[in-house]
């Protein structure tokens, strides 16, 4: 298996743009993770889906943040409308069961 | 609420010593413990996992794990550092009544030197 795929690994984007991020996990895998990495912060957890639904979402900092899971092998995270402190590394991680779960490379984000 | 405390900004090994990075935790019902290793520009693999049984926990690459649930503690080690195992570590705590919500430390820099 080739793992979790990430995609853009990066992108620099100008504030007030819109930003989408995609992550194809594990095939099998029936739990999927959105993570921000900061050096202030370090690692948050997002919203994470079993099944492709959306189980918990509380850790989505604001509205401008949605996250979508149309079927086993795909999901986005969307930023509309970026801002610059939505700086950071974007991590998708999936897992079987919900146990140690297993990371992309990530995805850089810039917002200028 | 749960939590989990990385003690050490940093440790500092020379290579052929063993190594310990330290982690504490705070959950409300039996604690699910994991460790993930972050190399420069690469997300975080995981090394190990506690979820019950023997406290003492074996992971890849030579790196073990011992749960200690009188000191809430969940301390990584190995016997013997390699340069190769200079990272970044992660220990993170997940709560058996918490859903799926895994809580990570702020990560302990290893540099190991030859």
């Amino acid at each position: 298996d080739a793992g979790v795929i990430q995609s853009p690994r990066h992108e620099v984007t100008e504030m007030g743009q819109e930003v989408t991020l995609r992550c194809k996990p594990i095939s099998g895998h029936d739990y999927l993770f959105w993570y921000r990495q900061t050096m202030m912060r370090g690692l948050e957890l997002l919203i994470y889906f079993n099944n492709n639904v959306p189980i918990d979402d509380s850790g989505m900092p604001e509205d401008r943040f949605s996250a979508k899971m149309p079927n086993a092998s795909f999901s986005t995270l969307k930023i509309q409308p970026s801002e610059p402190r939505d700086s950071a590394v974007y991590f998708c991680a999936s897992s079987r069961g919900g146990v140690g779960s297993y990371f992309g490379s990530g995805t850089r984000l810039t917002v200028v | 609420a749960q939590s989990v405390a990385q003690p050490e900004d940093q440790v500092n090994v020379a290579e052929g010593n063993p190594l310990t990075v330290k982690c504490t935790y705070s959950v409300s019902g039996n604690p699910y413990l994991f460790w993930y290793v972050q190399y420069p520009n690469r997300g975080l693999q995981f090394l190990l996992k506690y979820i019950t049984g023997d406290n003492l926990v074996k992971g890849s690459y030579g790196f073990e794990a011992e749960f200690n649930k009188s000191q809430t503690s969940f301390h990584l080690k190995k016997p013997s550092a390699l340069v190769s195992d200079s990272a970044l570590y992660f220990c993170a705590v997940r709560d058996e009544t918490g859903g799926f919500k895994t809580i990570f430390g702020a990560g302990t820099r290893l540099f190991v030197k030859a």
